[in-house]
């Protein structure tokens, strides 16, 4: 099972809206809508932003959002602050042997 | 507040076994699955295990299946990583996660704080 794709990095300006993608397969994102999403800063655990595809944990700000279409995941953050440089990572769940498979991680860097 | 605390980290010898554990407090820990995650230093997450509520089902990724044994105690709220054939690759931070979802979707929440496993002569 590989990794699902995500691009390396993202940087945008205080303010900005960001997306992140996430492509996997028919047998992961595009077939369960088992999409997380998670927020990993440096030397800290990493925290669950996003679930279910869109849904939003109890207070995670509303400026986090996911989607999906076919086998790509999206995250969105919008009015870009200071605080939201981190690495993030989706995950999914998936029909192969190996339950769960995660992203690639992408740095969010805010300029 | 929920809180999962891992211990059992250390340095080890390519071959040997070493057990990682992690206690949970602050939930009804008999009601949930519950999962460990790795991170080698400078990459990506990685998932490893899971186990159900009940201990019934127990699930692992492809690359510690056969050397990995994941296990919990409903009595005293702790869950458990036996490892053993350790090998280079299994550096990590190893990270405990409790799954929020009904379905055992793989929603990892909360997760620990992390226990490094260093595997090296």
């Amino acid at each position: 099972q590989s990794a699902l794709t995500q691009p390396a990095s993202v940087s945008g300006s205080p303010g900005q809206s960001i997306t992140i993608s996430c492509t996997g397969t028919s047998s992961d994102v595009g077939g369960y809508n088992y999409v997380s999403w998670y927020q990993q800063r440096p030397g800290k655990a990493p925290k669950l932003m996003i679930y279910d595809v869109g849904s939003r944990p109890s207070g995670v700000s509303n400026r986090f959002s996911g989607s999906k279409s076919g086998n790509t995941a999206s995250l969105t953050i919008s009015g870009l602050q200071a605080e939201d440089e981190a690495d993030y990572y989706c995950s999914s769940y998936t029909s192969s042997s190996t339950l769960y498979v995660f992203g690639t991680g992408t740095k969010v860097t805010v300029l | 507040q929920v809180q999962l605390v891992e211990s059992g980290g250390g340095v080890v010898q390519p071959g040997r076994s070493l057990r990682l554990s992690c206690a949970a407090s602050g939930f009804t820990f008999s009601s949930y699955a519950l999962h460990w995650v790795r991170q080698a230093p400078g990459k990506g997450l990685e998932w490893v295990a899971v186990i159900s509520y009940d201990e019934i089902n127990k699930y692992y990724a492809d690359s510690v299946r056969g050397r990995f044994t994941i296990s919990r105690d409903n009595s005293k709220n702790t869950l458990y990583l036996q490892m053993s054939s350790l090998r280079a690759e299994d550096s990590a931070v190893y990270y405990c996660a409790r799954d929020s979802s009904i379905a055992v979707a793989g929603t990892f929440d909360p997760w620990g704080q992390g226990t490094l496993v260093t595997v090296s002569s």
